[in-house]
């Protein structure tokens, strides 16, 4: 089993649809969640840190659930801008520097 | 600006030469990598370091080398015995307490034919 798993999608979505991406992850004691965002041939960005029960940033929700570790990521009011790879990212506690990639899920908002 | 800078972005080789990949930041963090990204693939950690004059091997080491003389940089070769050099490399950094994010820096894109 993959210490992360995604679903590699593509999710295909119109333009002010609200989407959610599911990953979960293999380590219980895990401590430290992430998203990023991958743009096509551009380096991985820093989109939510994930703590504790889930945060929210403007259109975008994560949430945490530890008990079924997994962390999902919904994107409310989906804008053409938001079409990219979305990676999850875990923080092993057994090596507090190191982190673990998922392979991505990608979307793509259409007109 | 703070922030990480590779060099170049594109770069072409011929097999069975070295080359060293260039990984610069002055965000002041502590640890950096470099990882490897295929495509359709996540990515793998390659080789990593904490402080200067120090670092360890990552997932898939084998082929690759590293120095880290200054704390705000860790340039990467790609020696001639990686089988499939050919890859999308990125250097990443982050502090070493707190939430331990990476930033990465905009990779280069390495050609061996």
């Amino acid at each position: 089993r993959k210490e992360v798993e995604q679903d590699p999608g593509p999710f295909n979505v119109p333009e002010g649809a609200t989407v959610a991406f599911n990953c979960t992850y293999s380590n219980s004691a895990s401590q430290s969640f992430f998203w990023y965002r991958q743009d096509c041939r551009k380096e991985p960005k820093l989109l939510m840190s994930v703590y504790s029960s889930g945060n929210e940033d403007g259109r975008f929700t994560a949430q945490l659930n530890r008990a079924s570790q997994y962390i999902s990521l919904l994107i409310r009011d989906s804008k053409l801008s938001d079409s990219a790879t979305y990676l999850c990212v875990v923080n092993p506690v057994d090596s507090s520097y190191k982190l673990i990639f998922g392979s991505g899920t990608r979307l793509l908002v259409r007109p | 600006d703070g922030g990480i800078t590779q060099s170049p972005k594109y770069l072409f080789r011929k097999e069975g030469q070295n080359v060293t990949l260039s990984c610069e930041q002055n965000l002041n963090h502590d640890a950096m990598y470099w990882y490897r990204q295929d495509p359709g693939q996540g990515l793998r950690l390659i080789y990593y370091s904490q402080i200067v004059n120090d670092f360890q091997k990552g997932d898939i080491a084998e082929g690759y080398s590293v120095s880290r003389e200054k704390k705000e940089s860790f340039p990467l070769t790609v020696t001639s015995a990686q089988k499939n050099p050919t890859a999308f490399y990125l250097c990443a950094s982050s502090m070493l307490s707190g939430s331990y994010e990476q930033y990465f820096g905009p990779g280069t894109r390495l050609t061996v034919t």
